[in-house]
């Protein structure tokens, strides 16, 4: 079956770009919408963004300009770019499926998530 | 955009039922019947337990069911068992071509 798997440093120092990648095995990326949600310590779950294998994308308005997400489909992979990150950035980031494919409109299948702590 | 609001906390004794509330406006959850629900536990990911405001994915119990009446939706468990105690979060699609999600709530099994 599909699988998500997040990777990326778990430590970043603020002002820097936060990097993510997503691996998805078992499955296609096309087809689908790809998304990233993060969870700050504590806190609840936050949208960050998506992208359409098309190429559309769209991304929460609260993260300004901040954010791009990109594909790689000859690897399987698509990735997250957070520039200008502070210490409320740090959060447990996961990927996760949008299955439109089985009208799924909603978030079906999730990375295990991977903790990204921003500090010098 | 703001998260849509549900209640910090609910709870029940095993076998009964509770419901959570998931507020938005008509931007939202009153516009669009793509709300969906996720139970996460402890250090796990979230797992997806109701979508398209009443349908549920398969092999999640029957117990979950989910309704929307303008611009709230609820997710109900009934027959509660000691395994649902978890966190619950709602999404919804919104008219800016986003997503958000509600705060959280937190279920205790008494």
């Amino acid at each position: 079956q599909v699988q998500l798997q997040e990777s990326g440093p778990g430590l970043v120092k603020p002002s820097e770009t936060l990097s993510l990648t997503c691996t998805v095995s078992g499955g296609s990326i096309s087809s689908y919408y790809w998304s990233w949600i993060r969870q700050p310590p504590g806190k609840g779950l936050e949208w960050i963004g998506y992208f359409f294998y098309s190429g559309s994308t769209n991304h929460n308005p609260s993260l300004k300009s901040r954010v791009t997400i990109s594909e790689d489909t000859s690897k399987n992979q698509f990735s997250l770019k957070l520039s200008s990150v502070t210490a409320a950035d740090t959060a447990v980031y996961y990927c996760a499926r949008v299955n439109i494919v089985a009208t799924i409109n909603a978030f079906d299948i999730w990375g295990q998530g991977t903790m990204v702590t921003v500090s010098s | 955009q703001s998260a849509l609001t549900q209640p910090a906390s609910v709870s029940g004794s095993p076998g009964q039922s509770i419901t959570i509330s998931c507020t938005g406006t008509s931007s939202d959850v009153g516009n669009y019947n793509y709300v969906s629900w996720y139970q996460q536990h402890p250090g796990k990911a979230p797992k997806l337990m109701i979508y398209d405001v009443s349908n549920r994915p398969s092999g999640v119990s029957n117990r979950f069911s989910g309704s929307k009446s303008g611009n709230t939706a609820s997710l109900t468990v009934s027959g509660l068992q000691a395994e649902d105690e978890a966190d619950y979060y709602c999404s919804s699609y919104t008219s800016s071509s986003t997503l958000i999600f509600g705060g959280g709530t937190k279920l205790t099994v008494l």
